[in-house]
């Protein structure tokens, strides 16, 4: 089983529309939560950090549920360059190394 | 900005030949990784390195082995390629000064093996 399990989509979204998606890990001991965005034949580039509150940066909103063991994702008023591949990550250490799931695919279409 | 070069974009081998994957950073970072990403798989671990001359297994080191002579420079080495090592490679370097997390990843290397 994967540590980092993410569905896969594609998310078909509207410009304009919201569109919010989860990824759940199975390592409890895992400390930090990250998502990355790959865009097509790109490589991954960090997008948030996600805290235990719950933060925001711009349009996008990331929660952690360590009941659950879950993170999601939302991003409002969707852009056409938000149409990209988001790597959910999660971390047991501060060192770097990390642990990626297979990605969440999302289109927005005009 | 952070510049993490791979040598090749795509390169193509032979069952069982020997392969070099070079990758330089220019940041000075103490971190390098060595990730490769299949389609359903995700990016997985080979090989991490947090400082020069010391290398530690990540998820997936079997058929893998790696260099880091110099603090810039982490090679990954397929002593002797297979099939199953088709793939895109990715490095990446970060560094505890700006969050060990936030890694920088070069453009990849697809290789084939025949």
């Amino acid at each position: 089983r994967k540590e980092v399990e993410q569905d896969p989509g594609p998310f078909n979204v509207p410009e304009g529309a919201t569109v919010a998606f989860n990824c759940t890990y199975s390592n409890s001991a895992s400390q930090s939560f990250f998502w990355y965005r790959q865009d097509c034949r790109k490589e991954p580039k960090l997008l948030m950090s996600v805290y235990s509150s719950g933060n925001e940066d711009g349009r996008f909103t990331a929660q952690l549920n360590r009941a659950s063991q879950y993170i999601s994702l939302l991003i409002r008023d969707s852009k056409l360059s938000d149409s990209a591949t988001y790597l959910c990550v999660s971390s047991t250490d501060s060192w770097g190394k990390l642990q990626f799931g297979a990605g969440t695919q999302v289109v927005v279409t005009p | 900005d952070v510049k993490v070069t791979q040598s090749s974009r795509y390169l193509v081998k032979r069952t069982g030949e020997k392969v070099f994957l070079e990758c330089v950073q220019d940041m000075d970072h103490e971190n390098m990784f060595w990730y490769r990403q299949d389609p359903g798989l995700g990016l997985r671990l080979i090989y991490f390195s947090y400082d020069v001359k010391m290398k530690e297994k990540g998820d997936i080191p079997e058929g893998y082995s790696v260099s880091r002579e110099k603090k810039e420079r982490f090679s990954l080495i397929l002593e002797s390629a297979s099939t199953n090592q088709t793939s895109m490679y990715l490095c990446a370097s970060s560094s505890p000064r700006q969050g060990s997390e936030k890694l920088f990843f070069g453009s990849g290397t697809q290789l084939s093996v025949l």
